[in-house]
């Protein structure tokens, strides 16, 4: 079946800018994350979204990082104000369940995102 | 910080070799994941093993899990080129977040 799916897969904004990130989960999949990759590092969790739950949003490195997520599916990240240090790959997973017992999570490509 | 730290940073071996990469943590878990990513496939999860079991088996790769030591270590026996590639520990913290390790970037030379 289909995997996750991020769109766009580059997107090269001038600084200050807004930009929309898209991610489209697995059918089915009610927990869905957002992650941030800088050249050569790990991943740094952004943001999770549960269910109906509200958001766990204490990864979001500042007030210009905003995400939703409609109908339980498919989730947008929202960068306003873009600055340079915003450059990184974005990376979308989903998991069937989110809740502490862990279950695998399920990679999108990413977004690569280039502020320049 | 909740971040698992792994070690080496970085490995160079021969194809053949054996392969093996620590993952240590802080917090309590109920599982640990490892995940590879190289630039054709994104990043995929590869094993996980719960907090009652101490050592788990898929294909190639080992994981070992010791709770009272808070490690785990990812072998990979018969190394290949196509193993070349960054392997992440991952773990579920209190909250339901995924925390990743910073990774071993692993070489394999044909």
């Amino acid at each position: 079946g289909a995997g996750v799916s991020q769109s766009p897969s580059n997107k090269v904004t001038e600084k200050g800018k807004d930009v929309e990130l898209r991610c489209d989960p697995i059918s089915g999949h009610t927990a869905l994350y957002w992650y941030r990759q800088s050249l050569g590092q790990g991943l740094e969790f952004l943001i999770y979204f549960q269910g109906n739950s509200a958001p766990d949003k204490s990864g979001l490195p500042s007030d210009r990082f905003s995400a939703e997520r409609t109908g339980g599916s498919v989730s947008t990240l929202t960068i306003q104000r873009t600055q340079q240090e915003d450059s990184a790959v974005y990376l979308c997973a989903s998991s069937s369940r989110g809740d502490i017992v862990g279950y695998e999570q399920y990679f999108g490509p990413g977004t690569r995102l280039t502020v320049t | 910080s909740q971040q698992g730290e792994e070690d080496p940073q970085a490995l160079s071996i021969q194809e053949g070799e054996n392969a093996t990469m620590n993952c240590s943590y802080k917090t309590s878990i109920n599982n640990l994941q490892w995940y590879r990513q190289n630039s054709g496939r994104g990043l995929v999860h590869l094993i996980l093993i719960r907090s009652n079991e101490r050592e788990k088996h898929s294909g190639r790769l080992r994981v070992t899990l010791d709770t009272s030591k808070k490690s785990s270590s990812l072998l990979i026996t018969a190394s290949r080129a196509a193993d070349t590639a960054s392997y992440f520990c991952a773990f579920y913290n209190q909250g339901g977040k995924l925390i990743f390790g910073q990774g071993t970037e692993l070489s394999v030379k044909p």
